[in-house]
């Protein structure tokens, strides 16, 4: 059983849905989580970091977090075309340079116009 | 303005070659990763290099040596590559307690 669990999907809703992405984990010692937007062909970007439980939100993006569920979303709102990419969530036990990072597969997402 | 970059962008070689991929961070970083995603996107952790010094060091076999001349540079060498060895690799930096930031990736193809 992998560490970090996500739905490879592939998703696809219209322009304007509610998306909703989520990973499960076994670790229960990962304080940071984050979610990362890959688009095609290019490098994982950093869209939402999280530490411990609870919600963040940025525009469009809300990430969720609940420790004891070992259960973290991310929520986009009014979706749009260029939403379309593969989303990464990924978590660690400790900061960036003493706990390494464990991915997800990654959930691609389509949104149509 | 680059913040890290990676070369080549795209490498095709025979099975058994050697061949090295650079990385180079403009941010000041003092923490710099290689990473490998495979055809399912699955992206895993390879090494981890703070100032110069190796700090992560995932199972990887002894093929794969990274390098890290100084503190904006993190190279890694491949040694006898294998069809195995095809995938993205991505280069990433961060600085303490911070997010890291990735390169645009390596494709590599081993024919």
């Amino acid at each position: 059983q992998k560490e970090v669990e996500q739905d490879p999907g592939p998703l696809s809703v219209p322009e304007g849905a509610i998306v909703s992405l989520n990973c499960t984990y076994s670790n229960s010692a990962f304080q940071y989580f984050m979610w990362y937007r890959q688009y095609s062909r290019k490098g994982p970007e950093l869209l939402m970091y999280t530490y411990s439980s609870g919600n963040k939100e940025d525009g469009r993006f809300t990430a969720q977090v609940d420790k004891s569920s070992k259960y973290i979303s991310l929520f986009i709102r009014d979706s749009q075309p260029s939403d379309s990419a593969t989303y990464l969530c990924a978590m660690s036990e400790g900061s960036s340079n003493t706990g390494k990072l464990i991915f997800g597969q990654g959930t691609t997402l389509q949104v149509k116009p | 303005d680059t913040a890290v970059s990676q070369t080549p962008k795209y490498l095709v070689t025979q099975m058994g070659n050697d061949k090295s991929i650079k990385c180079e961070q403009n941010l000041g970083h003092d923490t710099m990763y290689w990473y490998k995603q495979d055809s399912k996107k699955f992206l895993k952790i390879m090494f981890s290099y703070n100032n110069k010094e190796l700090i992560i060091n995932e199972t990887v076999p002894n093929r794969f040596s990274p390098k890290s001349p100084d503190k904006a540079h993190l190279n890694l060498h491949i040694n006898s590559l294998e069809l195995g060895d095809s995938a993205v690799y991505f280069c990433a930096s961060s600085q303490a307690g911070g997010t890291e930031y990735f390169g645009p990736g390596t494709r590599l193809t081993v024919l």
